[in-house]
C-alpha cells in the first residue's frame, strides 16, 4: 500500500536559517505525483509543487527548493533564509495512477517554526 | 475563478443531530474529494468523487457519514446522528484528474457538544 512518511513531526529554527523537510514515500506503482502543501495558522491549505515520477529535476522557487530522489524514494523540502511567515504545518502528499488503481495520501506533516 | 466554497464555515451542534456540509468545487474540475483533519488522525481521505460518481467511499468512518454529489457543482457531506468524537475541521478540495494538484476550500470547523 501507498505511503507518505514525514518522520519530523515539529521543526524550530530561528529566523534565517535554512531547513528541510523531509518526505519519504512508498508505492508500487511506477507513475505517481509527488505534492507539497503549506497550511498556515489560518488554517488553509495551499498548494505548493507538484512533481511526476518521471521527472527527477531539482526544482526551485524564490527561497523554496525541491529535492526528488528516486533510489531513496525522498521529496525533500527545503526553505532558505527562512521567515516567521514560513511558519505553518507542511503535508507531503502522493497520487498513484497506475496497476493499482487512483489514490491520494498525506503525509502526518510537519509543523515549522520560524522564530524571529 | 471563486475558487473551492464551503459552508458553513463554522458549525456547533448538540450531539445527536443532524450535520450537512457543503461545498461547490472549483468549475471544470472533475474530481471532488472531502477530508477530515484532527490534531490526532491528521488529514483523512473521507470520500472521492469523479464525474460526480463516489469512486472510493473506504475512509467513511461509519455508516453514519454520507456524501452525495447530485450534480458538477455541488457536494454535501451529512453525518447522522453527530457525536462529539465527530468533531474536526472537514474540507473539501476539487482536481481537474487525480493527478493533478488539489485546490482545497477553506474548511469547515464542526464542534460537537
Amino acid at each position: 500500500a501507498q505511503k507518505v512518511t514525514q518522520a519530523q513531526t515539529e521543526i524550530s529554527v530561528v529566523e534565517k536559517e535554512d531547513v528541510t523537510l523531509d518526505c519519504v514515500y512508498e508505492t508500487r506503482d511506477t507513475t505517481y505525483y509527488l505534492f507539497w502543501y503549506k497550511q498556515p495558522p489560518s488554517g488553509e491549505l495551499v498548494f505548493l509543487i507538484r512533481r511526476n515520477s518521471f521527472d527527477e529535476q531539482n526544482e526551485i522557487s524564490g527561497r523554496y527548493s525541491w529535492n526528488f530522489q528516486k533510489s531513496t524514494s525522498s521529496f525533500n523540502f527545503t526553505i532558505t533564509a527562512s521567515q516567521v511567515v514560513d511558519s505553518a504545518v507542511y503535508f507531503c502528499a502522493l497520487s498513484e495512477e497506475g496497476n493499482y488503481g487512483q489514490n491520494f495520501v498525506f503525509g502526518p506533516g510537519t509543523r515549522l517554526s520560524v522564530l524571529p | 475563478d471563486a475558487g473551492v466554497i464551503q459552508s458553513p464555515r463554522h458549525e456547533v451542534t448538540e450531539m445527536g443531530q443532524e450535520v450537512t456540509l457543503r461545498c461547490k468545487p472549483i468549475s471544470g474540475h472533475d474530481y471532488l474529494f472531502w477530508y477530515r483533519q484532527t490534531m490526532m488522525r491528521g488529514l483523512e481521505l473521507l470520500i472521492y468523487f469523479n464525474n460526480n460518481v463516489p469512486i472510493d467511499d473506504s475512509g467513511m468512518p461509519e455508516d453514519r457519514f454520507s456524501a452525495k454529489m447530485p450534480n458538477a457543482s455541488f457536494s454535501t457531506l451529512k453525518i447522522q446522528p453527530s457525536e462529539p468524537r465527530d468533531s474536526a475541521v472537514y474540507f473539501c478540495a476539487s482536481s481537474r484528474g487525480t493527478v493533478n494538484e488539489q485546490f482545497f476550500g477553506p474548511g469547515t470547523r464542526l464542534t460537537v457538544l
